[in-house]
């Protein structure tokens, strides 16, 4: 079954105990990206990569870290997690030409920061 | 920058009614438009993707149309059921001219609440 996955579902952590979240989609999507949802603020992404070893930054990246070295994985570290890091944080994947494309959504995690 | 706005942000309708949801964007420069469904605390589900070119999708009793020039697009439901009770987002794909790169831009929803 076609489908991105993420690791874990919900968390619970303290301010400054370093936490990564996996993302893995098995459909060979170059494009991955993540978003953090808020209420009243929406989706707003945090970071993309285009392909392997190619990142950049998203609309809100301050206090988050990715990487790309395998097609398939697209972790995102939060070195430091602060209370305002609270949220409900999504992988997305679609194909090279994206912008064409249907982006499809893993189940999402739930981070507190405490 | 592209912005997408949802109207109403919440709507509540009786069981068996048709109705239509709206999703405007400043920037008609576009792909593609996706509607999507979300479930409270869930992820989301894609429903319906309309490229650039064209000006509607079906998918069984939803319709969603696009009019790029105008900058808008309407998802309808027909024959409203409990079960689609949720929230209703869209994104618009667009060329970020100042970053250089693509980006996907998401209304804020819409809350639907269909009453039995």
């Amino acid at each position: 079954e076609a489908q991105v996955t993420q690791n874990p579902r919900y968390l619970i952590t303290v301010t400054g105990k370093k936490l990564t979240v996996t993302c893995s989609q098995n459909m060979n999507h170059e494009y991955m990206s993540w978003y953090r949802q808020d209420p009243g603020l929406g989706l707003r992404q945090i970071y993309y990569s285009m392909n392997v070893e190619v990142t950049d930054k998203g609309d809100v990246p301050e206090g988050y870290k990715v990487s790309r070295k395998e097609k398939r994985n697209f972790p995102l570290i939060l070195e430091s997690p602060s209370p305002n890091q609270t949220s409900l944080y999504f992988c997305a994947s679609t194909t090279r030409q994206g912008f064409y494309n249907e982006q499809f959504f893993g189940p999402g995690t739930r981070l507190t920061v405490l | 920058k592209q912005e997408v706005t949802q109207i109403p942000a919440a709507l509540s309708v009786p069981e068996g009614e048709n109705l239509v949801l709206n999703c405007s964007f400043t920037d008609s420069a576009i792909y593609n438009l996706q509607w999507f469904r979300q479930d409270p605390g869930k992820g989301l589900t894609s429903l319906l993707l309309i490229q650039s070119s064209q000006r509607e999708q079906t998918s069984g009793r939803l319709n969603a149309s696009l009019d790029k020039s105008s900058g808008r697009s309407t998802l309808y439901i027909a024959a409203s059921q409990p079960g689609d009770s949720a929230t209703y987002l869209c994104a618009v794909s667009s060329l970020d001219s100042g970053a250089g790169s693509y980006q996907l831009t998401f209304g804020k929803g819409t809350k639907l609440s269909v009453i039995p």
